[in-house]
C-alpha cells in the first residue's frame, strides 16, 4: 500500500557511471518531485513535473534529467556521476502544484565512489 | 544563501512536557508554511499547516505558531511523547514557486 515509492533503497557506485532511480505513486496525484538532501542536510528542489510542465531548478546540472512515462511514474536520470553527487533523493508526489500536501517515498542514498 | 533556517539542529524535551521548534525564514512573499517529520530511513510526512492570512492552526498535539512580522514559525508539541522523537522539517511555499525546506531540528522526546 505504499503511496510513494523509490528503487533502488541504496545505490552505491563509480565516479563516471550513468544510473537512474526510480520513483513510482499510485495516488493519482497530477505532480512529482525530486529532491535533493545535501550533507548538510536541506531538502533542496530539484525539479517538479506535471503532465504539462516540467519545472527545472536552475542549480540542478544537466547531467540530471527527470523522465515520465506516465503520470504515476518519475524516473531520475543521472549521467556521468560525482562525487558531490553522493546524497540522499527524495521523490514526491502531490495532488496538484500549489500548495497540496507533498507526499515522500522513503529516499534512496546514493553513494559514489 | 538560506531562505528557511532552523537555528536549533537539535532538542531534548522530557516526556510530556512542551517541544517547541522554531524556524525563521527571509522573504516576506513566502504566503503558505508547512511542518514535516521525518524518521530515520523513511521519508518526510506531512504534520501540519498555515497560511500567512492566520497566526495559529491547531490539530491535536500540533500547533503552529505564525508570525509574519518576525517571519518566524514554531511547531509546539503539547504534550511530547517518545514516538514524537524526529526529525522536524519546516517548509515555506511562494505561489508560483516550489516548496524551501529548512535543514531540520532532531527532537530527542525521553520517557
Amino acid at each position: 500500500d505504499t503511496a510513494v515509492s523509490q528503487t533502488p533503497k541504496y545505490l552505491v557506485t563509480q565516479m563516471g557511471n550513468d544510473k537512474s532511480i526510480k520513483c513510482e505513486q499510485n495516488l493519482g496525484h497530477d505532480t512529482m518531485y525530486w529532491y535533493k538532501q545535501d550533507s548538510k542536510k536541506f531538502l533542496k528542489i530539484m525539479f517538479s513535473y506535471n503532465n504539462k510542465e516540467l519545472i527545472i531548478n536552475e542549480t540542478v546540472p544537466n547531467r540530471f534529467s527527470p523522465k515520465s512515462p506516465d503520470k504515476a511514474h518519475l524516473n531520475l536520470h543521472i549521467n556521468s556521476l560525482e562525487l558531490g553527487d553522493s546524497a540522499v533523493y527524495f521523490c514526491a508526489s502531490s495532488l496538484t502544484g500549489s500548495t497540496d500536501t507533498q507526499y515522500f517515498g522513503p529516499g534512496t542514498r546514493l553513494t559514489v565512489l | 544563501d538560506q531562505q528557511v533556517k532552523q537555528n536549533s539542529p537539535s532538542l531534548s524535551v522530557q516526556e510530556g512536557r512542551i517541544s517547541i521548534l522554531n524556524c525563521d525564514y527571509t522573504n516576506s512573499m513566502f504566503d503558505y508554511f508547512l511542518w514535516y517529520k521525518k524518521y530515520p530511513a523513511e521519508g518526510p510526512t506531512f504534520l501540519i499547516s498555515i497560511s500567512s492570512i492566520k497566526d495559529k492552526n491547531e490539530d491535536g498535539r500540533f500547533t503552529v505558531f505564525l508570525n509574519k512580522s518576525a517571519k518566524h514559525l514554531s511547531l509546539h508539541i503539547v504534550p511530547s511523547q517518545p514516538g514524537d522523537s524526529a526529525v522536524y522539517f519546516c517548509a515555506v511555499y511562494n505561489y508560483g514557486q516550489n516548496f524551501v525546506f529548512g535543514p531540520g531540528t532532531r527532537l530527542s522526546v525521553l520517557p
